[in-house]
């Protein structure tokens, strides 16, 4: 049984340029999240659906984010312009209520923007 | 603001000793006491999980306690081995209703390592 898919796994990019990362939640959860971990700040959540509409985004830090979650299979998080500060560990996580509220991870995607 | 507090923040344990982290929660409207361990590279698993129905809760050398009055709750491994070197993370939510939905705040983590 396929867990939660992140892709790239690792992406080094300039500053100033657009990042994507993507994200194939667990087949039939229907609650989605993405994270941000970094050593500061520890796990912060930046953004949740449920039934692919948007929640909660209070957690997203600025404009330059941005996340879509078209259908119940796929959802991207995008940074436009990426800046250094950004560098971090983005985590997707998926839930249902079958799963009660277990949230299982991917295994993130680094970004390091230099 | 944080809404789950946890410590310390780095924990160094001698193997077959005793680990322990502890945390703790202000909004009494939590119902959900999960911990998350997370290996180098990876992302958090699900290790166990409470409900503040029962007091403790053991999953082989697992343990969590929890003491609802004072809100707080802990993670206790026994025989700590050099494979529990680990993150981790203490977590609380609401049950599961309409849009909170599994919503989790986590805490800082603990960096959990044990000496062979």
């Amino acid at each position: 049984d396929a867990g939660v898919i992140q892709s790239p796994r690792h992406e080094v990019t300039e500053m100033g340029q657009e990042v994507t990362l993507r994200c194939k939640p667990i087949s039939g959860h229907n609650s989605l999240f993405w994270y941000r971990q970094t050593m500061m700040r520890g796990l912060e959540l930046l953004i949740y659906f449920n039934n692919n509409v948007p929640i909660d985004d209070s957690g997203m830090p600025e404009d330059r984010f941005s996340a879509k979650m078209p259908n119940a299979s796929f959802s991207t998080l995008k940074i436009q312009p990426s800046e250094p500060r950004d560098s971090a560990v983005y985590f997707c996580a998926s839930s249902s209520q079958v799963s009660g509220n277990t949230i299982y991870f991917g295994e993130g995607s680094w970004l390091t923007v230099v | 603001q944080q809404q789950v507090k946890q410590s310390p923040q780095s924990l160094i344990v001698q193997k077959g000793g005793i680990s322990i982290i502890n945390c703790a929660y202000e909004n009494t409207a939590f119902d959900y006491f999960p911990w998350y361990q997370q290996f180098p590279g990876k992302g958090p698993a699900l290790l166990i999980a409470i409900r503040p129905d029962v007091s403790e809760k053991k999953e082989g050398r697992f343990t969590i306690s929890f003491n609802k009055s004072a809100k707080q709750f802990s993670l206790h491994i026994m025989d700590s081995q050099p494979g529990d070197s680990a993150t981790y993370f203490c977590a609380a939510s609401r049950d599961g209703r309409g849009s909170t939905l599994g919503r989790l705040y986590f805490g800082r983590g603990t960096q959990l390592t044990v000496w062979p």
